[in-house]
């Protein structure tokens, strides 16, 4: 089982509310990235982090935003959310040397804006 | 465009039967090609990791192979339990940038009944 958490598991909350999603791993990972997934359809990647004071966007436009303060934790924020923002947001570690290397993920969270 | 592919969609099998999941895939440059499994409601687990010069690897009674000249990867499973009944996606990474980009497949939602 990977050391990385997400909290909450589950979200149910009204248009316009901000979130914060939180994500924290313990493997000293550098790498980090959220990913969203509707049912039934592929992972697509909104955000990504090499390393402290480095995020990115991913291949998929996302009115979210993350920070990456401390190498652990990496997490990831609605200001104003909406309908369409209802879906999995998954996290994701690795570690930063080239080739073979593996991405361990959370268990998710299932956000629901009503 | 990079694309990754997998069939059947969905699978019902019984318990203690054998099933082959395909993979087919346009990702280029490659760099590796894994499978993972993903139970509802979770994030997805790492099942196997095949690079360029390996064509099978197995894992229990899973057991993946890897054709890179057809672009093509199958995933079997041996004396399917009720526990297999998950999705099963199939990533491709390409070595064209330092992240390693992943592209998911939808996966095959595999049901196992007794």
């Amino acid at each position: 089982e990977a050391d990385i958490y997400q909290t909450p598991r589950y979200l149910v909350i009204g248009t316009g509310k901000k979130i914060t999603l939180e994500c924290s791993q313990t493997m000293g990972h550098d790498k980090m990235y959220w990913y969203q997934q509707d049912p039934g359809m592929e992972l697509h990647l909104i955000h990504y982090s090499y390393g402290v004071n480095s995020t990115e966007k991913g291949d998929l436009s996302s009115e979210s935003t993350v920070s990456r303060i401390r190498t652990e934790h990496f997490p990831l924020t609605l200001e104003s959310a909406r309908p369409s923002h209802t879906s999995q947001y998954l996290c994701a570690s690795s570690e930063s040397h080239q080739g073979s290397y593996e991405q361990y993920f959370g268990p998710g969270t299932r956000l629901t804006v009503t | 465009k990079n694309q990754v592919e997998q069939s059947p969609q969905s699978l019902i099998i019984l318990e203690g039967k054998n099933c082959t999941l395909q993979c087919n895939y346009t990702v280029s440059p490659f760099s590796n090609l894994r499978w993972y499994k993903q139970d509802t409601g979770r994030g997805p687990v790492s099942l196997t990791i095949m690079t360029f010069s390996e064509n099978t690897k197995s894992n229990r009674r899973y057991t993946a192979t890897l054709d890179a000249d057809t672009k093509q990867s199958s995933l079997h499973i041996t004396a399917s339990q009720l526990s297999d009944s998950a999705s099963y996606i199939c990533v491709v990474s390409d070595r064209g940038s330092t992240l390693g980009r992943l592209y998911f497949g939808r996966g095959t939602q595999l049901t196992v009944w007794p």
